[in-house]
This record gives structure tokens, C-alpha cells and sequence, in this order.
């Protein structure tokens, strides 16, 4: 089965330019999570959606960041415009239907995003 | 606000040692805890889950405890090998979510041949 699938994997930019995330998530999961991860905060979440609606986007630096997920298998993450202070890993997670208490979370490969 | 420690920071071992990872959070009131490993360029891999009614899970050669009262948690790595070199994170769910993770900053492991 394939796992979670972000692209790109890597992504250089300039500051001030767009740049999207995309993350297709395990077939059959109804959570995705995007997450940031930096040296200096480590892991955060950034928002949570679950049956394709945004239910805790408390994590969301700032309305530079935007989510959506349109459908089930399919989610971006989008920074308009970005700064070089965005630079960091990026994470995907999505996860089934909860049953019997078990929430854990599949990870995608990340993408590491650089603006200059 | 629930905060999660792991000490040391980064751990460099010879092959063959056994080693203990430690994570402490601020709240006990947790629903569970999981240990998660991070290759570099790669997404985190769910090593083993705690519920916070159980002490310990095993899984091969790793064993993970939790002590909820001292917020505590150890993961024990026996006979450690070079494929075991990696970062090592722990998260808790906190108690009264039914998703929100709060992840330490990991332990860096290097176990050298």
C-alpha cells in the first residue's frame, strides 16, 4: 500500500513568491494533518481536517498560510507570500476512522522548503 | 499548555550498548504516548504506542515505559545497531482531544559500528 504522498519532496524559492504543498493521504483515512517542523520549535500542528473539513486551524502562523482539502484525497497547503522565516520541513499525516482509541498518525516523507 | 522534554539531546553509543531515551511532559493528563523514529529526509515512523492505563509495550528489541503520574516515559533500545542510528521523538495526546499531538524536539541517536 502506498503511504502518505507529499510533493514536491524539495522546494526553493524566492521570498515573496507562492509556494504550494500537496499531500494525497492513505486511501480510506478521513484525518490529514499538516505539521511544520524547525530546529528551533520542532514539530507543530498546523491544522486538522477531518472528512475533508477544517476542524483546528489554530496552528496557522498567519493568513499567509491557507489549507484546503477538497476531497478525500487531497490536500495543499499554501503560502502567500512567503518569507524566508517559512523555511522548514513540512509534514503531512493522515489517519483512519478512529476505532477502539487507536489515533495514530501515518507520516508522508515531508517537504523541505527553502526561500531565499 | 502541555510541553514534552527529551533528554539528552543527542546520544552517540558503540554498537552492542544498551541506551535509554527519556521524555518527561508537564500534564499527566494524557491520553496516550507514542514513540516515533525520523530518518534524515524521511517522514516519522510510529515505533510504539502507550495507552495511559498500560506501563510498558515491547516491540523486539525496544521496550517503551510510562509512569503518568511523574510524566514520565523511557524507551529502552537493547543491543543497539547501526541501523538504529536516527532521531528518536516522543508526542503525548493529551487527554480531552481525540487528536492533537504535542511532539518533543526528539534525541538524536548515532550508534557507531
Amino acid at each position: 500500500d502506498a503511504g502518505v504522498i507529499q510533493s514536491p519532496r524539495h522546494e526553493v524559492t524566492e521570498m515573496g513568491q507562492e509556494v504550494t504543498l500537496r499531500c494525497k493521504p492513505i486511501s480510506g483515512h478521513n484525518s490529514l494533518f499538516w505539521y511544520r517542523q524547525t530546529m528551533m520549535r520542532g514539530l507543530e500542528l498546523l491544522i486538522y481536517f477531518n472528512n475533508n473539513v477544517p476542524i483546528d486551524d489554530s496552528g496557522m502562523p498567519e493568513d499567509r498560510f491557507s489549507a484546503k482539502m477538497p476531497n478525500a484525497s487531497f490536500s495543499t497547503l499554501k503560502i502567500q507570500p512567503s518569507e524566508p522565516r517559512d523555511s522548514a520541513v513540512y509534514f503531512c499525516a493522515s489517519r483512519p476512522p478512529l476505532a477502539g482509541g487507536n489515533n495514530e498518525q501515518f507520516f508522508g516523507p515531508g517537504t523541505r522548503l527553502t526561500v531565499l | 499548555k502541555q510541553e514534552v522534554t527529551q533528554i539528552p539531546a543527542a546520544l552517540s553509543v558503540p554498537e552492542g550498548e544498551n541506551l535509554v531515551l527519556n521524555c518527561s511532559f508537564t500534564d499527566s493528563a494524557i491520553y496516550n504516548l507514542q514513540w516515533f523514529r525520523q530518518d534524515p529526509g524521511k517522514g516519522l515512523t510510529s515505533l510504539l504506542l502507550i495507552q495511559s492505563s498500560q506501563r510498558e509495550q515491547t516491540s523486539g528489541r525496544l521496550n517503551a515505559s510510562l509512569d503518568k503520574s511523574s510524566g514520565r516515559s523511557t524507551l529502552y533500545i537493547a543491543a543497539s545497531q547501526p541501523g538504529d542510528s536516527a532521531t528518536y521523538l516522543c508526542a503525548v495526546r493529551n487527554g480531552g482531544s481525540n487528536y492533537k499531538l504535542t511532539f518533543g524536539k526528539g534525541t538524536l541517536l548515532t550508534v557507531n559500528p
